[in-house]
């Protein structure tokens, strides 16, 4: 059974460019989240898709955005890149929907962003 | 809103030590816990979580946690550490209904040969 794919695994971006990251849960998982990963800050969430539709938000600005498809697999978006951005991202599937047993996340590698 | 406190950035044991890897949640409501497991360059790894039942529950890799809601933990535990367990591990929690879980800052665990 594949796991959670993502791509690309590395990504070296300018300040104020945009970038698109993508990953593909495992088959059968339609609840598709986001972190941000960084020494600093440790694990911050994103944003969680679930059937096309983004079901939870975390704190960030607008310039991180997400979209899901039909075929579960999910992209997020950060335009006019900061400095700050620089971090390693993760995508996570899971079995979970709306109501019953909380089963988990299952983690890709991730892309790991770096801003210059 | 939770909240999941690892005490302890870094803990340091010798290989075949008992590795005690701390963790403590803020909740008034019975709350889903996991540990999870980080390997250079890798995402996260499951390594056990605690829903309902037993509060015992065993992992992957010989790990296994305790819950104890009277005093608000979770701690890992492993009776002989090996050299491969040497990652940083996460402890989460989540309740109130919402199936997103707030991390803890991470605990990086170093065994000496």
């Amino acid at each position: 059974k594949a796991g959670v794919t993502q791509t690309p695994r590395y990504l070296i971006k300018t300040r104020g460019q945009q970038v698109t990251l993508s990953c593909s849960p495992i088959s059968g998982h339609r609840s598709v989240s986001w972190y941000q990963q960084t020494p600093g800050q440790g694990l911050q969430f994103l944003f969680e898709y679930f059937s096309e539709t983004q079901r939870n938000k975390g704190n960030f600005p607008g310039r991180f955005s997400g979209r899901q498809f039909s075929n579960s697999r999910s992209e997020m978006n950060v335009s006019t890149l900061e400095l700050g951005d620089s971090a390693l991202y993760l995508c996570a599937s899971s079995l979970n929907i709306l109501t019953g047993t909380n089963y988990g996340y299952t983690f890709g590698s991730g892309t790991r962003l770096t801003v210059v | 809103a939770q909240s999941v406190t690892q005490l302890g950035s870094h803990v340091s044991v010798s290989e075949g030590a008992l590795v005690l890897l701390r963790c403590n949640y803020s909740s008034s409501v019975p709350p889903y816990l996991f540990w999870y497991v980080q390997y250079p360059n890798q995402g996260l790894q499951l390594l056990l979580k605690y829903t309902t039942g037993a509060t015992l529950v065993k992992g992957i890799n010989g790990f296994e946690a305790e819950f104890k809601k009277s005093e608000t933990s979770f701690h890992l535990t492993k009776p002989s550490a090996h050299m491969s367990d040497a990652a940083e591990y996460f402890c989460a929690a989540s309740s109130g209904g919402s199936y997103i879980p707030t991390f803890g800052r991470g605990t990086s665990l170093i065994v000496h040969p």
